[in-house]
């Protein structure tokens, strides 16, 4: 079973605040993804990565930068973080394009 | 580009209840369909995967069909128990690559025993 691993797992911060959310995955799978779950939206595609150094703008991107630092890290950072930011983020990795899609168990953000 | 249609919000059963969730799908190319399940406190995992060769996919007593005319696909349980309770969420993998996947908004089923 694939381990895709957040951290962490709830985080509160200010408008304003700097954030970094962590995501690793121990499979080496090539294809990294970060989506934001929210009702009524359900989940949206934010940025993703098919490896190291790579990265890709998926459908909600604006206020959000990410960085795949190697084949088993991928960071999501908001560096100015406004309340419409507040959300659970996932995390998902797969190892190819006809892959199954491993889903991590999220971090709740909270901008106040 | 991709889009997805999950019209139903939450769906509240009793056990043994017959279920059935709809989609409807957008695209331009050949796609791949799935329904994944999210159980409180976890992430979405895959249910079922339906390609539209087949047209068909089963898994847990779970039944997934797909209907290329409509461009819809459906997800139906004869017999649902208190442990389905969870948010069911269909899914397409268009043409773009990446392994991407573009989600509805999300089906909350409620199973009261």
């Amino acid at each position: 079973e694939a381990a895709v691993t957040q951290s962490p797992r709830n985080k509160v911060t200010v408008t304003g605040g700097n954030v970094t959310l962590s995501c690793r995955q121990t499979n080496s799978h090539n294809y990294m993804y970060w989506y934001r779950q929210d009702t009524g939206h359900g989940l949206r595609l934010i940025h993703y990565s098919y490896g190291a150094g790579n990265l890709q703008i998926g459908d909600v991107p604006d206020g959000y930068k990410a960085t795949r630092t190697t084949q088993e890290d991928f960071f999501l950072l908001l560096e100015l973080a406004s309340p419409s930011q507040t959300s659970l983020y996932f995390c998902a990795s797969s190892d190819g394009q006809h892959t199954e899609v491993f889903f991590g168990k999220g971090t709740r953000l909270t901008v106040v | 580009g991709d889009s997805v249609i999950q019209m139903q919000g939450q769906v509240t059963l009793s056990e043994n209840d017959f279920l059935f969730i709809n989609c409807t799908y957008s695209t331009t190319g050949y796609p791949t369909l799935f329904w994944y399940v999210q159980y409180s406190g976890e992430g979405p995992q895959l249910l079922l995967q339906v390609t539209t060769a087949n047209n068909k996919g089963s898994s847990r007593g779970f039944e997934a069909t797909y209907d290329k005319g409509t461009t819809s696909f459906h997800l139906q349980k004869t017999s649902v128990q208190e442990i389905d309770s969870a948010v069911y969420y269909c899914a397409m993998r268009g043409d773009s690559g990446y392994n991407k996947l573009t989600f509805g908004k999300g089906t909350v089923l409620l199973v009261s025993p």
